[in-house]
């Protein structure tokens, strides 16, 4: 069955760096797109960034811009979102999510990993 | 930037009732509307995709409608289950922006 799991989340001080990754399974990753989604604690949510499926177009949402870099390896099933020059705005569970083909829509979501940004 | 606004931010309704979600884009985004149901702790879920299309093995007392700016969620017969948040997200554009959410509470 599908699964994406991140990980890399975790407690860092404001002004640091952080890796989160998602490794799938149950589907052909190489063929999809694949977004990254994050929600503050008892907030919505904020789309962040997209990644094409062979990885040559990205965007990224304005309030990251600059400072997030969304990249994959499609070989070891892995999309990562590179973290920068963090503030407490960050603190947030961070999703990353399929976008079907054809379609676009987010069919499948992980089960998210905490960001805490805290000195 | 095409904006998301959902309407009420807190509904508080009965098992048993019909449940109506509001959901207006700052822009046309065609049918390009996609509903989810998120529980507390949980990813969210899709239910509504294209406005109006019901996503595989979700209930069908949920149902979509609208284009252009202005979609609908309709919940036919609240069940204990469905108490959640619901968030209506545009992809006409490559990022998909989400409404601020719909709070199903307990009346």
């Amino acid at each position: 069955q599908v699964q994406l799991v991140e990980s890399g989340g975790g407690v860092v001080q404001p002004g640091k760096s952080l890796r989160l990754s998602c490794e799938v399974s149950g589907f052909t990753f190489r063929s999809y797109s694949m977004h990254w989604v994050r929600q503050a604690p008892g907030k919505g949510l904020e789309w962040l960034a997209v990644m094409s499926s062979d990885g040559s177009h990205t965007f990224l949402a304005d309030s990251v811009k600059g400072r997030f870099t969304i990249s994959r390896d499609n070989s070891k099933n892995t999309l990562h979102l590179q973290l920068n020059s963090l503030t407490e705005e960050d603190t947030a569970f961070y999703y990353c999510a399929r976008e079907r083909p054809y379609s676009s829509v987010f069919d499948y979501w992980g089960q998210g990993t905490l960001v805490t940004v805290s000195s | 930037d095409i904006q998301m606004t959902q309407s009420p931010s807190t509904l508080s309704a009965s098992v048993g009732d019909r449940v109506t979600i509001t959901c207006r884009a700052s822009q046309s985004v065609s049918i390009w509307l996609a509903w989810y149901q998120q529980k507390p702790g949980k990813a969210p879920k899709l239910l509504i995709y294209d406005a109006s299309s019901l996503e595989s093995g979700v209930s069908s007392r949920f149902s979509g409608s609208g284009s252009e700016t202005d979609f609908t969620l309709t919940i036919s017969s609240l069940q204990p289950d469905d108490f959640a948040t619901y968030y209506c997200q545009q992809y006409n554009s490559y990022s998909g922006t989400f409404g601020q959410g719909t709070k199903v509470e307990i009346k």
